[in-house]
């Protein structure tokens, strides 16, 4: 079945980085973008970026931009988030998420079951 | 950036009601918006594209309508499996750059 699979749960210090990855399965990886977003505990959802899996071309949200970079590894079909400088405000579940698209509209329809990274001195 | 307002905050519906949720947008999106469901400790869950489209599998009690600034979720007969948080997002642009996701509205049991 179509699936997305996020790698474990990661603590961090402040200034650290991390990379959380998301394993696609059951599709055609380079098929269908790839849209990260993350939620802060009792929070709601914010999209951080977008990532073609077929040309690495990626789009962050400005509120992200410099921090975080998004790649991936074709052979693998998995794709990546690092997201650097952390502070404590970056403590949050990191959701990957599969972008379809049909006659002009957009959703994401597969995701993830979500990373959390926690982030402490 | 196009700010998504979503109201109310919380709704208290009894099983078997109408509930209609608001989403507001701060400048035209056009039908570029879609909704999603979320339960506790899951990932969420495609309802609506295109403002107004049911995903694949979504209930025929779960209807989106609206147009430019102006968006409803309306779910005709409230189950005890539609109690959870709904989010709107908007995708006004393509590729991507700046979506953006309401701050959710809770829908409760009364």
């Amino acid at each position: 079945q179509v699936q997305l699979v996020q790698s474990g749960a990661e603590v961090k210090k402040p200034g650290a980085s991390v990379k959380v990855s998301c394993k696609a399965s059951g599709y055609t990886f380079t098929s269908y973008d790839i849209n990260w977003v993350r939620q802060a505990t009792g929070q709601g959802l914010e999209w951080m970026g977008w990532m073609n899996p077929n040309s690495g071309n990626t789009g962050y949200a400005q509120k992200f931009q410099g921090r975080v970079t998004m790649t991936r590894n074709t052979s693998i079909s998995t794709a990546y988030m690092e997201l650097s400088s952390l502070r404590s405000e970056d403590t949050a579940v990191y959701y990957c998420a599969r972008v379809v698209f049909w006659s002009g509209s957009y959703g994401m329809d597969v995701w993830g079951q979500g990373t959390t990274v926690t982030v402490s001195s | 950036e196009i700010v998504m307002t979503q109201s109310p905050a919380t709704l208290s519906v009894s099983p078997g009601e109408r509930a209609t949720l608001s989403c507001r947008a701060s400048q035209s999106v056009s039908s570029n918006l879609a909704w999603y469901q979320q339960k506790p400790g899951q990932a969420p869950r495609l309802l609506i594209y295109g403002a107004s489209t049911r995903a694949t599998g979504i209930p025929a009690r779960f209807s989106g309508s609206g147009s430019g600034t102006e968006f409803t979720l309306t779910i005709s007969s409230l189950q005890s499996e539609d109690f959870a948080v709904y989010y709107c997002q908007q995708y006004n642009n393509w590729p991507p750059r700046g979506w953006t996701f309401g701050q959710g509205t809770k829908v409760e049991i009364k």
